[in-house]
Order: structure tokens, then sequence, then C-alpha cells
């Protein structure tokens, strides 16, 4: 089975754009969580959408948000980016309810300028 | 407020020794407890999950838990350098999919 992926791997943006990160969960999962991970912060849950609804949310400001597609596949956007949006972004998918296992892609490393 | 609490280290061990990890979380309905391993710059890599009381082994990891006192440690036998991470605790509820995790603590396995 292949694993969560992720897309692009790194990013630079200056001040005020807009990104779009893109994850294709594992197949099969239904379940896909976004986190910001920061040096300072930890990991930090972002969102998490299941069956094209988002689900649950962290406590992030409204310019984070996401969207999932009928494939499960999903994508993050955050706009009007500022300085302190540099982050490793990760995304998980999960395996299900009974064992909610959750796998991380490989991450996409958001640099603002 | 759930919490996963983990000492953040580094915990420093000698190659070829045991390394042992510990973890506390505060939600008693937890039922689902993992650990992930990350190495500097990569994403969190699921290394074992562990849904009851007592041990469980996977090669050179076991994972302990203990509901009652509520904690979860993870033991490393036989520890090399490339084990040399931050390892992450991580607990659920169940029938959740959104884990609660720690902050980390970092290992050092020197030669």
């Amino acid at each position: 089975k292949a694993g969560v992926t992720q897309t692009p791997r790194y990013l630079i943006k200056t001040r005020g754009q807009q990104v779009t990160l893109s994850c294709s969960p594992i197949s099969g999962h239904r379940s896909v969580s976004w986190y910001q991970q920061t040096p300072g912060q930890g990991l930090q849950f972002l969102f998490e959408y299941f069956s094209e609804t988002q689900r649950n949310k962290g406590n992030f400001p409204g310019r984070f948000s996401g969207r999932q597609f009928s494939n499960s596949r999903s994508e993050m956007n955050v706009s009007t980016l500022e300085l302190g949006d540099s982050a490793l972004y990760l995304c998980a998918s999960t395996s299900g309810p009974e064992y909610n296992e959750q796998f991380f892609g490989p991450g996409t490393r958001l640099t603002v300028l | 407020q759930k919490e996963v609490e983990q000492n953040s280290g580094p915990l420093s061990v000698p190659e070829g020794a045991i390394a042992s990890l510990n973890c506390t979380y505060s939600d008693r309905v937890s039922q689902s407890f993992f650990w992930y391993r990350q190495y500097s710059g990569k994403s969190p890599e699921l290394i074992m999950s562990i849904y009851s009381n007592g041990d469980k082994e996977d090669g050179r990891f076991t994972a302990q838990l203990n509901k009652a006192s509520q904690y979860v440690s993870l033991l490393i036998r036989d520890s090399q350098p490339s084990d040399s991470a931050t390892y992450l605790c991580a607990v659920n509820r169940g029938g959740s999919y959104i884990p609660t995790f720690g902050r980390g603590t970092s290992l050092i396995v020197h030669p």
C-alpha cells in the first residue's frame, strides 16, 4: 500500500501571499488531518476532514482553511501569509475508529520571507 | 483539558543500552496509545500501537501500558546511534480520529 503523499515538499513564499498544500491519504482511509509543526510549539492540530466534511478544528485563525474531495484527497490553504506561518505542515490519514492509527506524510516545509 | 506529558530530554544513553521513554496522560477514557519516532527535519513515523494493559513487543521495541496509573512507556533494547531521534507519545479516545500528542522526548544514543 502506498503511504501518505504530500505536495509540494518545499515552498518559499513572501508575506501576504497565499499557499495551497495537497495531501493524498493511504488508500481506503477516509480521515485526513492536518498539523503544523514548529520547533517552539510542537505538533499543533489544524483540522480533520472525513467524507468531505470538516469534523474537527484546532485553534487557528480563519486564514487557515481546508477541504476534502470525494476521493479523500485533501488540500489546505493559508491566505495572507505571515512570517510565523513558516513551519512543517503535516498531513496524516487515520485507519479507522477501531484502531485509529494515524500515519503521516513527509510534510511540506513552508518558508515565509 | 486532555494532556500528554513527556520529559523533553535529551535522554542520553550509550550504544547497546536500554533506553526508557515515559509518557503520562490525563484523560482517563483514553483507549489507544501510540509511539512515533521523528528524525530531525522528517515527519513522525508510527513505531508502536498499544491498546490494552501490559507489554507489547516488536523487535527491539517494547511498549508498556498501565491505564490505572495513566502512563505508557517505550523501551528500546540494544540502542543504536540510528535510534537517535525525538519520540512522540500520542493518546486517543476510543472512536476518535484525533490523538493528543506529547511534545516529545529527544533521545541521543552515543557510540
